[in-house]
């Protein structure tokens, strides 16, 4: 019973075609996340949820967007796909609260853009 | 916004030996600051975190100290072994009134412990 669950885990596609990554998550948590980890391993939040709402909108080329038809799921659709997208994409959630605010991960989705 | 910084990008050690990271940041606004673990090909993990409100914190083997006022925090492995060998990110979070906490990563330590 995968906490934060992602798919596909890899996903390769050519320059110009669109594709999504989903994200579901059983922990109850109101809050979703996305980030990118480039080749350097850097790690940069995209975009964040709170009970469907958006809160958090970094600055993301506009050919990203989000989508939380619930609190349980975050999806991630990218148009017109470039060579720099490469990289691995990960879902988050979290709680606030008065105890650990820990995010838990996805197991991450490795997009190759060729 | 905020902006981390943490040093060493590379550390490897012997095995029994103690390992530190050490990690700014810049917004003083900031209230939490977790450190994560990522195995090859493997997802973030959370390993420890501490609150604005304490200075150290500490968990087994790992230990986390906050200093405020320099806007620095450190973590510090013990008696490091094999398995401790991965990528540690520190991270500083502002946690949001609308909910969730935007986490602002390092740029990550590759730890290696060696035999």
């Amino acid at each position: 019973d995968t906490a934060v669950s992602q798919t596909p885990k890899y996903l390769v596609t050519q320059m110009g075609n669109d594709k999504s990554i989903k994200c579901e998550q059983n922990l109850g948590h109101d809050t979703m996340y996305w980030y990118k980890q480039d080749s350097k391993k850097f790690l940069k939040i995209m975009f964040s949820y709170n009970n469907k709402e958006l809160i958090i909108n970094e600055t993301v080329p506009n050919r990203f967007s989000p989508k939380s038809p619930d609190k349980a799921h975050l999806n991630l659709h990218i148009n017109s796909l470039e060579l720099g997208d490469s990289a691995v994409y990960f879902c988050a959630s979290s709680q606030l609260g008065q105890g650990s605010t820990e995010a838990f991960f996805g197991q991450g989705t490795r997009l190759t853009v060729v | 916004g905020e902006n981390v910084e943490q040093h060493p990008s590379t550390l490897s050690v012997q095995e029994g030996d103690s390992a530190v990271i050490k990690c700014t940041y810049s917004d003083s606004a900031s209230n939490y600051f977790p450190w994560y673990k990522q195995e090859l090909g493997k997802r973030p993990q959370l390993i420890i975190d501490i609150r604005s409100n304490v200075g150290e914190k500490k968990d087994q083997r790992i230990a986390v100290t906050l200093n405020k006022t320099a806007k620095h925090f450190s973590l510090h492995i013990t008696e490091t072994q094999p398995e401790d060998s991965a990528v540690y990110f520190c991270a500083a979070s502002l946690i949001l009134t609308g909910g969730g906490n935007k986490l602002t990563f390092g740029t990550g330590t590759q730890l290696k412990v060696e035999l």
